[in-house]
């Protein structure tokens, strides 16, 4: 199976700041990584596919990038609503795993 | 609007059964292959099972699971389920079903049922 190692697992930023998270995979899965919100409470949206591209209706603020096997994501201008755990998953090959996530607190 | 929402959680004792449904609306749900994840109360999200259409038909489980879940749809109904058998202390989670987009990740998801096993 695909290990996903992601970190960190929280950082407290405010309001403004650039945010940088970072996954890495066990093996190789091309570009195949997925990047999820979840806010406390409720189900998570995906935000990213394909290691950089925006799903639907998500800021432009949010930004994937692919390096090897690491894989990055980074939120510029941190806003109020910014304020979640983020998640990856390789979509790869099954079994499809996540990432064991970052939450993103306020400083 | 597409949505999914899901139902049949609950408490259920160690060694019992339960079978979740997510009912899909406002998209074509014989299209798309589909999928469950669970997370467990403070944890993360850990995926479980995915079914893919009719016209390829393939199953797939986490080793977590294999053995005691499994995952069907009803197209006509346009209904995805879960069915848990010998359930474990460590099922204990909120149980989400998620669409599978074209480019694989989950693009729509439930609102989540818990599912809590306790004697």
């Amino acid at each position: 199976d695909i290990q996903m190692t992601q970190s960190p697992s929280s950082v407290s930023a405010s309001v403004g700041d650039r945010v940088t998270i970072t996954c890495r995979a066990s093996q190789d899965i091309s570009s195949w990584l997925a990047w999820y919100q979840q806010k406390s409470g409720e189900a998570p949206k995906l935000l990213i596919y394909v290691a950089s591209n925006l799903h639907s209706g998500v800021p432009s603020r949010f930004s994937g990038t692919r390096s090897g096997t690491e894989f990055t994501l980074t939120i510029t201008n941190l806003q109020p609503e910014d304020f979640a755990t983020y998640y990856c998953q390789q979509t790869d090959s099954f079994p499809r795993t996540f990432g064991g996530g970052t939450k993103v607190e306020v400083k | 609007e597409m949505r999914l929402v899901e139902s049949g959680g609950g408490l259920v004792k160690p060694g019992g059964s339960l079978r979740l449904s997510c009912a899909a609306s406002g998209f074509i749900f014989s299209s798309y292959n589909m999928g469950w994840v669970r997370q467990a109360p403070g944890k993360g999200l850990v995926w479980l099972s995915s079914i893919t259409t009719r016209s390829t038909s393939s199953l797939y489980y986490a080793d977590s699971v294999k053995g005691r879940f499994t995952i069907s749809r009803d197209d006509a109904k346009r209904t995805l389920y879960l069915q848990m058998s010998d359930l474990r202390v460590e099922d204990t989670a909120v149980y989400y079903c998620a669409r599978l987009s074209v480019w694989r990740p989950f693009d729509i998801w439930g609102q989540g049922t818990m599912v809590t096993v306790s004697s």
